[in-house]
């Protein structure tokens, strides 16, 4: 099975701009989590989304936002980019087949740079 | 609310040593989950291993082993024979259960960096 994809892989955008990020999960996945991990905060969670709609968010301010289609792939925007949005944004995807915690298998994430 | 600790930011050690990585949590609820993911210089966080809070038994897998110890809430990882393809920023992760309709997230601890050298 092919695992957790993330286009693109990287990406320069400028103060200002917004930006959407894509993540296709594994097959058969239905959860889809984005978490940003920055070298001052870590990894944080952002949010995720199980069947088009979303669960659950981080503490993120609204320019942070995301869907999911009917395929379950997800999509995050982030628009009026600030120079600490410069980030590896990465994608979780998790089956969802039970009421018990499954496990995020990531994706190799999207390295926004903010100039 | 949820915490992971990693109190260990740098570890170096020569290939063939045995290495711990430490991680400490601190949860409200009785049952919940823990992980182990590893980081190489690619990105791409890989999952090692789960751990629910209600089974405590110690698991190996090759070179690789966790002891769970819930009455000092920690889940520390060693690898034995290290080698220099251990190379890599190792998180420790938790999840607390979900309840039907809700989400879950992984709160994860700062990362240990790990350099096994030659």
């Amino acid at each position: 099975k092919a695992g957790v994809t993330q286009t693109p892989r990287y990406l320069i955008k400028t103060r200002g701009q917004q930006v959407t990020l894509s993540c296709s999960p594994i097959s058969g996945h239905r959860s889809v989590s984005w978490y940003q991990q920055t070298p001052g905060q870590g990894l944080q969670f952002l949010f995720e989304y199980f069947s088009e709609t979303q669960r659950n968010k981080g503490n993120f301010p609204g320019r942070f936002s995301g869907r999911q289609f009917s395929n379950s792939r997800s999509e995050m925007n982030v628009s009026t980019l600030e120079l600490g949005d410069s980030a590896l944004y990465l994608c979780a995807s998790s089956l969802e087949d039970s009421i018990s915690t499954d496990t995020q298998y990531f994706g190799p994430g999207t390295r926004l740079t903010v100039l | 609310a949820q915490k992971v600790t990693q109190a260990q930011t740098e570890i170096s050690v020569v290939e063939k040593e045995d290495v711990t990585l430490d991680c400490v949590y601190e949860t409200r609820d009785t049952t919940y989950y823990l992980f182990w993911y590893k980081q190489p210089p690619s990105g791409e966080l890989v999952f090692l291993i789960r751990r629910n809070s209600f089974d405590e038994q110690n698991e190996i897998s090759g070179r690789y082993s966790w002891n769970f110890q819930k009455s000092t809430s920690s889940f520390n990882f060693t690898i034995t024979a290290s080698q220099v393809v251990d190379s890599a920023v190792y998180f420790c992760a938790l999840s607390e259960e979900k309840s039907p309709g809700s989400a879950r997230q992984l709160t994860f601890g700062s990362g240990t960096q790990l350099t096994v050298l030659p």
